[in-house]
């Protein structure tokens, strides 16, 4: 199973609005919903920040929203913030009843 | 509120097997949840290793599927991972995490294993 496949680097303002796109098949993204996506820190364990393809977990903001269309599911965080700069990844179940995750986003705050 | 602590050596020699445990608290390890090992070699993306639930049952990723066996101990409310053959590619950071309803939230902080003589 390959890792699912992410830009990777997205950069933004304070303020603006990004999107991180993840890339996969029918046997995965494409044929079900269940994309995660976590953010991770540097040193610190990835973090839950949409689940469902669309749904966010109790305590993480608003600013984070999850999408998907086809084999390609999308995470944007609105108003970025200082606090958002870290690394982002998907994650997927697949038809062979295993997860995949994608290959990682850095995203920067200019 | 739930929390999962990875703990084992960090250090194992090249074809020895590594061995990591998940201690969960706030939890039983009985529950209608899943409990999964991922692991981030440094400066890498994460990957998937596998899961395993009360029942016995497990999934591994077919990557490690020779290699790896997951198991539960209910005594002491925790769960195992055993990578065998290991080289110095399996020197990674090991998380454990606790799903259900398809979703993984990894709670661990992470334990480091090197692979070295």
């Amino acid at each position: 199973q390959s890792a699912l496949t992410q830009p990777a680097s997205v950069s933004g303002s304070p303020g603006q609005s990004i999107t991180i796109s993840c890339t996969g098949a029918s046997s995965d993204i494409g044929g079900y919903n269940y994309v995660s996506w976590y953010q991770q820190h540097p040193g610190k364990a990835p973090k839950l920040v949409i689940y469902g393809v669309s749904n966010r977990p109790s305590g993480v903001s608003n600013r984070f929203s999850g999408s998907k269309s086809g084999s390609t599911a999308s995470l944007t965080i609105s108003g970025l913030q200082a606090e958002d700069e870290a690394d982002y990844y998907c994650c997927s179940y697949t038809s062979t009843t295993i997860y995949v995750f994608g290959t990682g986003t850095e995203v920067t705050v200019l | 509120q739930v929390q999962l602590q990875e703990s084992g050596p960090g250090l194992v020699k090249p074809s020895g097997t590594l061995s990591l445990t998940c201690v969960v608290s706030g939890d039983s390890i009985t529950s209608d949840n899943w409990w999964s090992w991922v692991r981030q070699p440094p400066g890498k993306r994460l990957e998937w290793i596998g899961e395993t639930y009360h029942s016995g049952i497990t999934n591994y990723n077919p990557s490690f599927k020779s290699r790896v066996t997951m198991s539960l101990d209910e005594s002491k409310n925790e769960f195992s991972l055993r990578l065998s053959s290991v080289t110095a590619a399996d020197t990674a950071v090991y998380y454990c995490g606790r799903g259900s309803d398809y979703v993984y939230d990894y709670r661990g902080q992470g334990t480091l294993v090197t692979v070295s003589s």
